[in-house]
């Protein structure tokens, strides 16, 4: 049963960046798409990007130009960078592996980042 | 991109009742559509992929149909434990745009 632990700052003022992330226990990296998804107060579901074991990585248009993911195949890690942040970037943001060609089967608990 | 349209925005129904909540795609996904439950203050759980196909452990009154731009979720029999929001999202490529979501109440 794989386990995504998450982790990083949750409070960040306006223009500072973002930086979480989210270990990959009892599971390997191949085969998967390993997401961003946020969730701002009271809203749906936005994903953020992926990336996948290779380092081909896919983003949202709306928030390409100021995100970056990464993997670290050593510690079975991966990360979100989201840089100068605003108001709207207030949200629960969770890390999620998908499989190639499937839905979002393990999520991670969430992270509550908070931009004041 | 592709837009994912879900309708109703919200519905209220008793328990036994059927239930449908519809996603659009603006354009053909064919069958890489997946469904996901949120319960409130929770993370959210995948129900169904491939359009059709129930995850493991998910009760059999949840089902998927459609492929192309149109596809449902059904739940068969609804229960006081369902009350959750649902939300499609299509897979076929990126941008894996969800929709806006259905809020479920009893």
């Amino acid at each position: 049963q794989v386990h995504l632990p998450q982790w990083g700052a949750g409070l960040l003022k306006p223009s500072e960046t973002l930086s979480l992330t989210c270990a990959v226990y009892g599971g390997t990296f191949r085969g998967y798409y390993w997401s961003w998804v946020r969730q701002s107060p009271g809203k749906g579901l936005e994903w953020i990007g992926e990336i996948n074991h290779s380092g081909t990585t896919n983003y949202n248009p709306s928030l390409k130009s100021r995100v970056t993911i990464s993997r670290d195949m050593a510690k079975n890690q991966f990360s979100l960078q989201l840089r100068s942040l605003t108001a709207a970037d207030t949200a629960i943001y969770y890390c999620a592996r998908a499989p190639v060609l499937g839905g979002k089967d393990a999520w991670g608990l969430g992270t509550t980042v908070i931009v004041s | 991109d592709i837009q994912m349209t879900q309708s109703p925005s919200s519905l209220s129904a008793s328990v036994g009742d059927r239930v449908t909540i519809t996603c659009r795609a603006s354009q053909g996904i064919n069958d890489y559509l997946a469904w996901y439950q949120q319960k409130p203050g929770k993370v959210p759980n995948l129900l169904i992929y491939g359009a059709s196909t129930l995850q493991s452990g998910v009760p059999s009154r949840f089902s998927g149909s459609g492929s192309g731009t149109h596809f449902t979720l059904t739940i068969s029999s609804l229960q006081p434990e369902d009350v959750a929001t649902y939300y499609c999202q299509k897979y076929d490529s990126a941008p894996r745009t969800f929709g806006q979501g259905t809020r479920l109440e009893i």
